[in-house]
């Protein structure tokens, strides 16, 4: 199984701050098509998850470009710039390239 | 609009089973695959099953593999998630998610809680 290895495991950010997260497969994540398969999703205190980026750098309808995600292969980055309040929450790392299908343990953001 | 709307958990003992159902709306449902994930309280999230949009595979993580049978009608617009000989470590909040390059679409979750 593919291990999606998270990190930090909580940040504390000051607002108007940068917040940076790091995702870590054990595997290359690019599917032999040509698309790599790692999205990143919040999850809100008390709601479902929401997706944010898919395909590891592509912004989904509607999310602030605030957010941004970087990376390639087995590597791979969420920037949330200046911090507001809403950005608080759990933020995972998902991949979808390799079955059995796999979430990161998890990124608790914090306001400072 | 998309919508997701579970429904069908609750508090069951060990060794019994439930039927969880997801009806999709403001989409074409037939199209997309579709998948289940849960989180336990407390605790991260969990994929445990996906469907191809045609029911052609269907594939689950090792934790729910000979358990629980996920299963979909496209003529109702909506997803199944048959599970049989719960065990307590099945206690968790069940998602179902649209997959369309990512899991683009979620429902509001329905709580299954195991306990005798």
């Amino acid at each position: 199984d593919v291990v999606m290895t998270q990190t930090p495991v909580s940040l504390s950010v000051s607002l108007g701050n940068q917040a940076s997260i790091s995702c870590r497969s054990s595997q290359s994540l690019l599917h032999s098509d040509g698309n790599t398969y790692l999205s990143w999703y919040l999850q809100k205190p008390g709601q479902s998850p929401q997706l944010l980026i898919y395909l590891a750098s592509n912004r989904f309808s509607g999310v602030s470009n605030r957010f941004s995600g970087s990376g390639s292969g087995t590597d791979f980055t969420l920037k949330i710039s200046r911090v507001e309040p809403e950005d608080l929450g759990v933020y995972y790392c998902f991949q979808h390239t390799h079955l059995p299908l796999t979430f990161g343990s998890g990124t608790k953001l914090e306001i400072k | 609009e998309v919508q997701l709307v579970e429904s069908g958990g609750g508090l069951v003992q060990p060794g019994s089973s439930l039927k969880l159902s997801c009806v999709a709306s403001g989409f074409t449902f037939s199209n997309y695959g579709m998948n289940w994930i849960r989180q336990a309280p407390k605790k991260g999230l969990e994929w445990i099953a996906l469907i191809y949009y045609d029911s052609s595979n269907k594939y689950y993580a090792d934790s729910v593999k000979g358990r629980f049978t996920i299963s979909r009608d496209n003529s109702k617009n909506t997803l199944y998630l048959e599970m049989n000989s719960l065990r307590s470590e099945d206690t968790a909040m069940y998602y179902c998610a649209k997959l369309a390059g990512a899991l683009d679409y979620w429902g509001q979750g329905v709580m299954v809680t195991v306990s005798s």
